[in-house]
């Protein structure tokens, strides 16, 4: 098993731009989650989804757009981009009263 | 979810015991504690879980006392590779979807 599978690991976008940030588990994990994490921080939920189909917002869902069209992936969509969006993002999966979450290796964004 | 208050940074050396307490005043009936370990460039692994007692397991321990007001992670004989950021979360299960993490404890290892 591949685990939670996070592409790219680095990405440099101008103020403006968009872009998806892509996240693919590989366990049947009903749950998925997005976080970002700024230095000297620690995580901070933006979207996640309890199944496919069903979405919701976190602590920090504003420039963000997320679907959830199958189990296995759950894409983040970055609008506009904005140097605020600097950040890493993590994507997280877990089963519904499962012990532990799982995290991919994480996204380092830049935003010039 | 219950607030959650830890050291921001510990020091510690090569084959000592690390321990590590976090409060949580209002944790509540339904709320376990968790712990995670993140190393630098790295998304945070699972390390423990625990609702009352001790639990053990191959990496660590956590000591939870009667009132659960606070917890204790226990790392044995850390090494240079235990550098990292850990952090405790409180909350239900029927929650852990949408984990609530702090700033966490920096616990650094010298030789």
């Amino acid at each position: 098993n591949a685990g939670v599978t996070q592409t790219p690991k680095f990405q440099v976008l101008k103020t403006g731009q968009s872009m998806t940030l892509q996240c693919a588990q590989d366990m049947n994990h009903e749950y998925m989650s997005w976080y970002r994490q700024d230095p000297g921080m620690g995580l901070r939920l933006i979207h996640y989804s309890v199944g496919a189909g069903i979405t919701d917002q976190g602590e920090v869902p504003n420039g963000y757009n997320v679907s959830r069209s199958t189990t296995e992936d759950f894409p983040l969509r970055l609008l506009s981009a904005a140097p605020s969006q600097t950040s890493v993002y993590f994507c997280a999966s877990n089963t519904q009263g499962g012990t532990e979450a799982f995290f991919g290796q994480g996204t380092r964004l830049t935003v010039v | 979810l219950a607030k959650t208050t830890q050291p921001i940074s510990m020091d510690s050396y090569e084959g000592q015991e690390v321990n590590i307490t976090c409060s949580h005043n209002n944790i509540a009936t339904n709320d376990y504690i968790t712990w995670y370990q993140q190393f630098p460039s790295q998304g945070p692994r699972f390390i423990i879980q625990g609702y009352k007692t001790k639990v053990t397991n191959e990496v660590a321990s956590l000591f939870i006392p009667a009132d659960r007001k606070s917890s204790t992670l226990s790392l044995p004989r850390v090494s240079l590779s235990d550098t990292a950021v850990y952090y405790c979360l409180v909350g239900p299960l029927s929650n852990d979807y949408k984990l609530s993490f702090g700033a966490g404890t920096t616990v650094t290892v010298r030789a």
